[in-house]
This record gives C-alpha cells, sequence and structure tokens, in this order.
C-alpha cells in the first residue's frame, strides 16, 4: 500500500523568513496531494491541494510542487508569520481523494 | 453552513468496553471517512462511506466498524476496547469523496481508555 514520509518533523524559521516541506510517497498510481494544516487543539483543514497531472499550484504566500516521477512533492511558504505556526500534515490518495495516507506531520515554528 | 459535527468531544471507557461515536457531515456531503489520531503513528485512515455503503477500508482490526445512515449521518464503534484505543477520532466529509473535493474535517472525538 502506499507509504507517505515527511521532513523534516519540526522547523523552526523566523517571521519573514521561507519554510520548505517535502514529502515522498511510494505508489505511483496516487493522484491527488492535499496539505492539510492543524493548529493546535483544531481540526485539520486544506490549505492547498494538487492533482497528479499540474506541476506547481499557487496561492499567495502558499505553494506546491509535485514531481512525479521522483514520487515527491513540497509545500513552500514564503513570507512566513506567526500564525503559520502549526503542524502541517501532508497526504496522497490513489483514489482522488476518497480516503488519504497522510505523513507524519511538521511542526512549524515562526519566531518573531 | 454548519461544518462537521463529531459527539461526543471527549469520553472516558473502561478496557474490555464498548465505544460508539458520531460524526454529522456538513449538508449536501455524502462521504465520511474517519481517522485515527495518535502522537506516535500520525493520522491513520479507517473507512470510508458513501452513500451508506462503506467504500473503502483502512487496516484495522474488525473491532473498528462503522455505517452511515440515510441522511448521511455516519457512527463508528469499537468494540473490547484496549489501552491503545486511546486517541482522537476524527471525521471528514466531502460532497462527492473523491473527485478532488474537499475534505473537511470535525473538531474530533478525544477517546481516553483506562
Amino acid at each position: 500500500g502506499e507509504n507517505v514520509e515527511q521532513h523534516p518533523s519540526t522547523l523552526s524559521v523566523q517571521e519573514g523568513d521561507s519554510a520548505v516541506i517535502k514529502c515522498t510517497y511510494s505508489d505511483s498510481a496516487s493522484n491527488y496531494f492535499p496539505w492539510y494544516k492543524q493548529e493546535l487543539g483544531k481540526r485539520p483543514q486544506l490549505i492547498i491541494d494538487i492533482r497528479s497531472n499540474v506541476g506547481e499550484k499557487k496561492d499567495q504566500r502558499i505553494a506546491v510542487t509535485l514531481n512525479k516521477t521522483a514520487k515527491h512533492f513540497s509545500l513552500h511558504i514564503t513570507e512566513t508569520q506567526p500564525e503559520d505556526s502549526a503542524v502541517y500534515f501532508c497526504a496522497a490518495s490513489w483514489n482522488y481523494g476518497q480516503n488519504f495516507v497522510f505523513g507524519p506531520g511538521t511542526r512549524l515554528s515562526v519566531l518573531p | 453552513k454548519a461544518g462537521v459535527t463529531q459527539t461526543p468531544r471527549y469520553l472516558i471507557k473502561t478496557r474490555g468496553q464498548q465505544v460508539t461515536l458520531s460524526c454529522s457531515p456538513i449538508s449536501g456531503h455524502r462521504s465520511v471517512s474517519w481517522y485515527q489520531q495518535t502522537p506516535g503513528q500520525g493520522l491513520q485512515f479507517l473507512f470510508e462511506y458513501f452513500s451508506e455503503t462503506q467504500r473503502n477500508k483502512g487496516n484495522f482490526p474488525g473491532r473498528f466498524s462503522g455505517r452511515q445512515f440515510s441522511n448521511s449521518r455516519s457512527e463508528m464503534n469499537v468494540s473490547t476496547l484496549e489501552l491503545g484505543d486511546s486517541a482522537l477520532y476524527l471525521c471528514a466529509s466531502s460532497w462527492e469523496g473523491g473527485a478532488y473535493t474537499e475534505a473537511f474535517f470535525g473538531q474530533g472525538t478525544r477517546l481516553t481508555v483506562v
């Protein structure tokens, strides 16, 4: 079955700097890759997603890139702000999002 | 528009007991998925229901079961509880489930087994 690895497990950046989180997946049939943000004590919320037929997607300060050949995808956050501090989960789905295999998460801390 | 609602928010049960958790999806959503979240194992998929049918299933023992009603509300049941079942149980709903539709998570039910 699918296996998703995520690095780093923790990441600290200065406010205003960029943050990059990388995930690799094992199943070449995976076709949908969302990223979720989970603040302490709150529910995971979708922040951006990418389909397997797209190489890059941007939404304001957030971007995701996908390399199908290498089977990895990355989350890029520019101009980080304290409210970006949270745990970020990548996920992969082989059935267009009916269910996901999640990475273990990255705890991002944005230091003022 | 109301979000995904899970009840109860907190539960404390004794080993060997059984428990039922409830999830009310966003109105109009027909797909409901369940996930177990623990510090050690992260977010793990339990099962997904669509139009009252279990469409996908994760790698959990048969003690974990679920169902979906005609109004799309879903319940999951865990029988013969073990200490290791202590976790945050999250459900997520989406309009169709798949076809790239966004999955919205509930606040979760925190189950503690003592």
